[in-house]
């Protein structure tokens, strides 16, 4: 079974940091591009980032270019979004997703993570 | 940036009755080399993350119920939900993956009559 949880999520002050991971199981992950897409308390859906299978090509919105990074750790199976200079408008659930075999990005997504929340606030 | 706008807003259907939501895309999302649509349907159920429903327009994904069917073309598509169930009370989103960045449309929120 496809399973993928986010973890990471939490309090932060604008300004500040944070890295969320995904640990996925019950497929080849590295065999699959992954992207993370966020979604405010109430509204809807934003991409967010993406990241091929072997990690050589990312994208990014143009909302987060020069403060997020995405990466990822195939011997570990697990995702990650390195989150800096954080705005109280990111603040949202950011779900983990993965692509459909052989497609990187655009793309649209076959499996989602119960998502992480995260709060940006003084 | 490809802008998705979905219409209605909300709607509210009875158990069993027919619910149909519409999308439209500010630029065609037809690939010409394979002549698909790159449009996907999700639904999100209150406290949940979204599923995928349908892509291509109108494939549907593998377990997804037989009373989903996407249909449409160029710019306009549409999601048809048959007969409604109870649990298909959720949020619905279309999302087009024909080019970067990835845009979804505001969402269609699906309430009982």
């Amino acid at each position: 079974e496809v399973q993928m949880v986010e973890s990471g999520g939490g309090l932060v002050q604008p300004g500040g940091s944070l890295r969320l991971s995904c640990a996925a199981s019950g497929f080849t992950f590295s065999s699959y591009a992954m992207h993370w897409v966020r979604q405010a308390p109430g509204k809807g859906l934003e991409y967010v980032s993406a990241i091929s299978s072997k990690g050589f090509n990312t994208d990014y919105a143009n909302s987060v270019k020069g403060r997020f990074t995405i990466s990822r750790d195939n011997s570990k199976n697990t995702l990650y979004l390195q989150m800096g200079s954080l705005r109280p408008e990111d603040t949202a659930v950011y779900y983990c997703t993965r692509a459909p075999s052989g497609s990187y990005n655009p793309t649209y997504f076959d499996y989602w993570g119960q998502g992480t929340l995260v709060t940006v606030s003084a | 940036d490809i802008v998705m706008t979905q219409s209605p807003d909300s709607l509210a259907v009875s158990l069993g009755e027919r619910a149909t939501i519409n999308c439209k895309s500010s630029q065609s999302v037809l690939h010409s080399s394979s002549n698909k649509h790159y449009l996907a349907w999700y639904r999100q159920k209150p406290g949940q993350p979204p599923m995928l429903l349908i892509y291509l327009s109108s494939t549907r994904e593998s377990g997804v119920p037989d009373r989903f069917s996407g249909s449409g073309s160029g710019t306009d598509f549409t999601l048809t939900i048959s007969s409604l169930q109870a649990e298909d009370v959720a949020l619905y989103y279309c999302q087009q993956y024909y080019s970067t960045p990835l845009t979804f449309g505001g969402g269609t929120k699906v309430e009982l009559k």
